[in-house]
């Protein structure tokens, strides 16, 4: 059974650029969960989506936005690029809503901004 | 702030000797977890643990939940290079509806 994939692995940006990254899950899991890593902040929790609609949303500014399509798969975008938006992007699947069981992470997303 | 606070920071121990890990949270839970992330990596799941049970393994973890004192401990035991890693424990605070994630502890086994 494929794990979760994030595209892309790494990339750079610059200030007031947009980026977009995608996350496809384990094949039937229904919930796709962003998180951003940083030193400062530890993990910090973006936004949930659960059969295309989302159920959470955490404290980030409405720049960070994200979806979930039919097949599950989920994309976010962070749009007007800041220098501390520069993170490891970790997105997380589950067969059911995320806080009631095992969360299955990808390998994540190194976004740097210059 | 609903976010565990995990202890200790950093652990360095010998190969073969035990590992403790400790997180401590303020409110309510209805299942709390422990992760382990390798550097730069995914988190890997490790164990789960529902609010009415105290203790469970798996392999050569141990992690215990008390609720009266709202804390929970991960110990690896017969610790190997390999579990070199961070090591983050997840809470499902009630109502909060989303895993919130601990700063973690970084554990280095010395050979």
């Amino acid at each position: 059974k494929a794990g979760v994939t994030q595209t892309p692995r790494y990339l750079i940006k610059t200030r007031g650029q947009q980026v977009t990254l995608s996350c496809s899950p384990i094949s039937g899991h229904r919930s796709v969960s962003w998180y951003q890593q940083t030193p400062g902040q530890g993990l910090q929790f973006l936004f949930e989506y659960f059969s295309e609609t989302q159920r959470n949303k955490g404290n980030f500014p409405g720049r960070f936005s994200g979806r979930q399509f039919s097949n599950s798969r989920s994309e976010m975008n962070v749009s007007t690029l800041e220098l501390g938006d520069s993170a490891l992007y970790l997105c997380a699947s589950s067969l059911s809503i995320a806080n009631t069981g095992e969360l299955f992470f990808g390998e994540g997303s190194r976004l740097t901004v210059l | 702030s609903q976010q565990g606070e995990e202890d200790p920071q950093a652990l360095s121990i010998q190969e073969g000797e035990n590992a403790t890990m400790n997180c401590s949270y303020k409110t309510s839970i209805n299942n709390l977890q422990w992760y382990r992330q390798n550097s730069g990596r995914g988190l890997v799941h490790l164990i789960l643990i529902r609010s009415n049970e105290r203790e469970k393994h798996s392999g050569r973890l141990r992690v215990t939940l008390d609720t009266s004192k709202k804390s929970s401990s991960l110990l690896i035991t017969a610790s190997r290079a390999a579990d070199t890693a961070s090591y983050f424990c997840a809470t499902d605070f009630e109502g909060a509806q989303k895993l919130v994630f601990g700063q973690g502890t970084r554990l280095t086994i010395n050979p």
